[in-house]
């Protein structure tokens, strides 16, 4: 019954590899988000897809590239991990693109670059 | 420089009184606000959304007040309980593009 889901929850990796990090929600959502979570708990905006199209790409490194597959499932990879990308990654999902709209959360994946 | 600040990184009170977090922003001109709560390991989770017209939203022992003119939100848990313990989020919410903006989060501890 998990609405929205992360996998690995898990990830510890060394310098300079390429990770993916997948993300799926079960709410029939359009629009979903990759946020950053850092080791002062700030939470940052990176992309955000509705209906499988980049609507926000916040100033990321281009080594960190999002895709969406169909409109359930938005990935993330990253390439030439950096030490400074440890972080919580977050992925959310809100029913459409608009103020009104709640985001729901996954439970976050955790990655250590070491 | 935009920025949105919540008044302390923690705040502790005793259980049954009434926790009051401040959410404070520069630069924005936000349409609507929102609340979330995060526990240890989590992922945020909603709690309330307060438009820029609307001075206060209640929902069970949560209310929240949007002063637009101060650029403040207040956020108040009345008889709280140590399950109320937990970081506390605002977020601003600004364009089309549904951008929530988080604010750097109270952690609040209730204790008995």
């Amino acid at each position: 019954d998990t609405a929205v889901s992360q996998t690995p929850k898990y990830l510890v990796t060394q310098m300079g590899n390429d990770k993916s990090i997948k993300c799926e929600q079960n709410l029939g959502h359009d629009t979903m988000y990759w946020y950053k979570q850092d080791s002062k708990k700030f939470l940052k905006i990176m992309f955000s897809y509705n209906n499988k199209e980049l609507i926000i790409n916040e100033t990321v490194p281009n080594r960190f590239s999002p895709k969406s597959p169909d409109k359930a499932h938005l990935n993330l990879h990253i390439n030439s991990l950096e030490l400074g990308d440890s972080a919580v990654y977050f992925c959310a999902s809100s029913p459409r693109q608009g103020h009104q709209e709640t985001q729901y959360f996954g439970p976050g994946t955790r990655l250590l670059v070491l | 420089s935009q920025k949105i600040e919540q008044n302390s990184e923690a705040l502790n009170i005793q259980e049954g009184k009434t926790a009051t977090l401040t959410c404070n922003y520069t630069n924005y001109s936000p349409a609507y606000l929102q609340w979330y709560r995060q526990d240890p390991g989590r992922g945020p989770v909603f709690l309330l959304l307060i438009r820029e017209n609307e001075k206060e939203k209640r929902k069970e022992r949560l209310k929240v007040t949007f002063d637009t003119t101060l650029k403040q939100s207040l956020f108040h848990i009345t008889a709280s309980q140590p399950a109320d313990s937990a970081t506390y989020l605002c977020a601003l919410v600004t364009g089309t593009a549904s951008k929530l903006t988080f604010g750097t989060g109270t952690r609040l501890q209730v204790t008995l």
